[in-house]
This record gives C-alpha cells, sequence and structure tokens, in this order.
C-alpha cells in the first residue's frame, strides 16, 4: 500500500471557525510533511515531522497548528484563517530524512477556501 | 543555495510527439533528483527519480538521465498522449536534508 490519504477533499471555512486537515498513512514512513500549493505554483513546505516530532516550521503563522498524534496520522489544525490561505494543501510522508533517496509519497490534497 | 531551474510552459504537443522538459539544478555534493506529475485536481505522484550521476531513471515511457558535468536532469517521452497533459515538477533532495526543492512546474498540454 502506497497510499497517502486526506480528509476532507474539499473545505470552505469562514475566517471564525476552527476546522482540522487529517492525513493518514500505512507505509511505515517516519517522516511526515505539510505542504500549501497555490495555483500554477509549487507546493510550499510548511512543516515537517521526523518520528512524530517536529523538525521543521517555516516560519508558518500560528493560525496553522500541525499535530503528529502517532506515526501514522497528521493533523492540520486551522484557526482564524485569512482569505488568502485559500489553497491545496498536500500531506506527504517517506521513509525517512536521512538519505537523498527517500521519495516522498503525496495525498490527493484538501482544497480549502476560505470566505 | 539549492535551487532547481525548469523550462517555462506551457508547452503543447500533439499526440504521439516527442517530449523534453529541460531541468537544471544547482546544489553541493550529490543530490538525488526527481520528476513528479500533478494530474488537474489531484496531488503529486513520482515519475521516476535518480540518485548519482549518470543514473537513468525510467517509468511509464518517460525518462532522464542525471547529468552531474551539466547539472541537468531533463525529462523525455517517444511519444506523448493526451493523457499525459499534466504538471511536471523537477525536484532535488540533499543529504540529511528534510526539504524537496522543486522547479517552478511546466504545464504540458497534448492534443489529439
Amino acid at each position: 500500500d502506497t497510499e497517502v490519504t486526506q480528509t476532507p477533499k474539499h473545505l470552505v471555512m469562514g475566517m471564525t471557525n476552527k476546522k482540522s486537515l487529517k492525513c493518514e498513512q500505512h507505509m511505515g514512513h517516519r517522516a511526515m510533511y505539510w505542504y500549501k500549493q497555490k495555483a500554477k505554483k509549487p507546493p510550499e513546505l510548511m512543516f515537517v515531522y521526523s518520528y512524530e516530532k517536529l523538525s521543521i516550521n517555516e516560519s508558518v503563522p500560528s493560525r496553522f497548528s500541525p499535530e503528529c498524534p502517532n506515526s501514522s496520522l497528521l493533523n492540520l489544525h486551522l484557526h482564524a484563517l485569512q482569505p488568502e490561505d485559500s489553497a491545496l494543501y498536500l500531506c506527504a510522508s517517506s521513509q525517512g530524512t536521512g538519505a537523498t533517496s527517500y521519495e516522498q509519497y503525496f495525498g490527493p490534497g484538501t482544497r480549502l477556501t476560505v470566505t | 543555495g539549492n535551487s532547481v531551474t525548469q523550462m517555462e510552459g506551457p508547452v503543447t504537443l500533439s499526440e504521439e510527439a516527442f517530449l523534453t522538459i529541460n531541468c537544471t539544478y544547482t546544489a553541493t555534493g550529490y543530490p538525488s533528483l526527481f520528476w513528479y506529475v500533478q494530474y488537474p485536481g489531484e496531488g503529486l505522484q513520482l515519475l521516476l527519480k535518480a540518485t548519482k550521476a549518470d543514473d537513468k531513471g525510467s517509468n511509464k515511457g518517460f525518462e532522464a538521465t542525471y547529468r552531474k558535468e551539466t547539472t541537468s536532469f531533463h525529462l523525455e517521452k517517444g511519444s506523448v498522449q493526451v493523457s499525459d497533459s499534466a504538471v511536471y515538477f523537477c525536484a532535488l533532495r540533499k543529504i540529511g536534508g528534510f526539504k524537496t526543492i522543486f522547479g517552478a512546474g511546466t504545464r504540458l498540454f497534448v492534443k489529439a
């Protein structure tokens, strides 16, 4: 099984709402990632978890709060977002982070619209 | 710093035409190189990879060779199909790096 699943597929939320994005993988991967992708742009790294610990936060605003409850699950909690946060949010996983050859497996993404 | 430069798109081809998408990189050391493909409305899928100089990655008729002397990893396919229409991202990953560095992406349209 080389699948990364993400829920929900689409999400519309107001600027005062609180919502969460979920990501799951069962490949035994020890690194998981959140990316943000705007239209016609490459993915931008937001967070990296390695062995369930936050390893990288790319200066992401605190209205985005990641959580890694266990090695298979990754959440992204959203609160008080701005319209410019509307984007495709991609989750990815890889076997680890130590070797260059570890490719990333991406989920299908959550299309987020902030109204 | 580390960077990846891809040819600007969109690239428009007729079915069965030959495809080349150019990719060059800047990195210290010996990164691994990747091509990812993103179909409309979907996430990224790994298309192929190469981990050392002169390696050739191949998958689904696509090929790319890791050329250290020219710091390039050009994507080629001998005969494209309409179903190949997508955005293609060249990327690199360095030793000990948590990050994958992506190029800007090249959109490919294939006409029947």
